[in-house]
């Protein structure tokens, strides 16, 4: 709940890593999502994090938490032209509570 | 894995007239689906708690008459749009999990258009 921040734009270089950050404000946040939309389409869950963790990865994906600071970051890879999309980041209180979603980082991959 | 279907992707309607959004678990039941907002470039905006069996819950600022959600079974929730107006043009979006999952899962979303 509460308020989700995100930085608007990153524009990168194909096989360079991409670095998205997101801030939160909701102390109690237990669950921290990663979803990736493409224009037009609905969102694609990506990854996730409990708030008892500091770090998950999964293939290219890797997700750091910094409870203390209420930040959090999602960390591509070897980043693809098909990278290119919005990433929002999300939170919520529990597995069947509300999201409360960023603003959004469009990503941009160039050749 | 989960799957949510949403009808339709697209619609467009003449101002005043109502419109019908479907939202259905195709693999699961959802006892609680939600129905996001989103305007262009923009983050999405929880509109309300579809609840099923019961009332919907309705974020502060959504119009409870305009926005009428229908949760009538463990696998479809609707949202109909009342007497729509140019203003209510957006991207909507639902969302469910099953239960004891993390994630939820998004339908496609469906962008209406009123003119």
């Amino acid at each position: 709940g509460e308020d989700v921040e995100q930085s608007l734009f990153l524009s990168v270089r194909e096989g360079d890593s991409s670095v998205i950050n997101c801030t939160y404000t909701d102390s109690s946040s237990t669950y921290l999502y990663w979803y990736k939309q493409e224009p037009g389409a609905g969102l694609q869950l990506l990854t996730y994090i409990f708030s008892n963790m500091d770090m998950k990865q999964d293939q290219r994906l890797t997700v750091l938490l910094n409870k203390k600071d209420k930040h959090l970051s999602l960390r591509i890879a070897d980043t693809q032209t098909g990278d290119s999309a919005i990433y929002f980041c999300a939170d919520s209180t529990g597995t069947a509570s509300k999201l409360t979603f960023g603003t959004g980082t469009r990503l941009q991959v160039t050749l | 894995g989960a799957v949510v279907s949403q009808h339709p992707s697209w619609v467009i309607c003449k101002s005043g007239t109502s419109v019908k959004i479907e939202c259905r678990s195709l693999d699961f039941q959802a006892t609680t689906m939600f129905w996001y907002r989103q305007f262009p470039k923009q983050s999405l905006m929880l509109m309300a708690t579809s609840n099923e069996g019961s009332k919907a819950t309705y974020e502060q600022g959504v119009e409870k008459d305009k926005f009428l959600i229908n949760h009538a079974s463990l696998t479809l929730s609707t949202l109909t749009v009342t007497s729509a107006h140019p203003e209510d043009s957006s991207f909507y979006i639902c969302s469910a999990t099953p239960t004891g999952a993390n994630g939820y899962t998004f339908g496609s979303g469906t962008r209406l258009t009123v003119v």
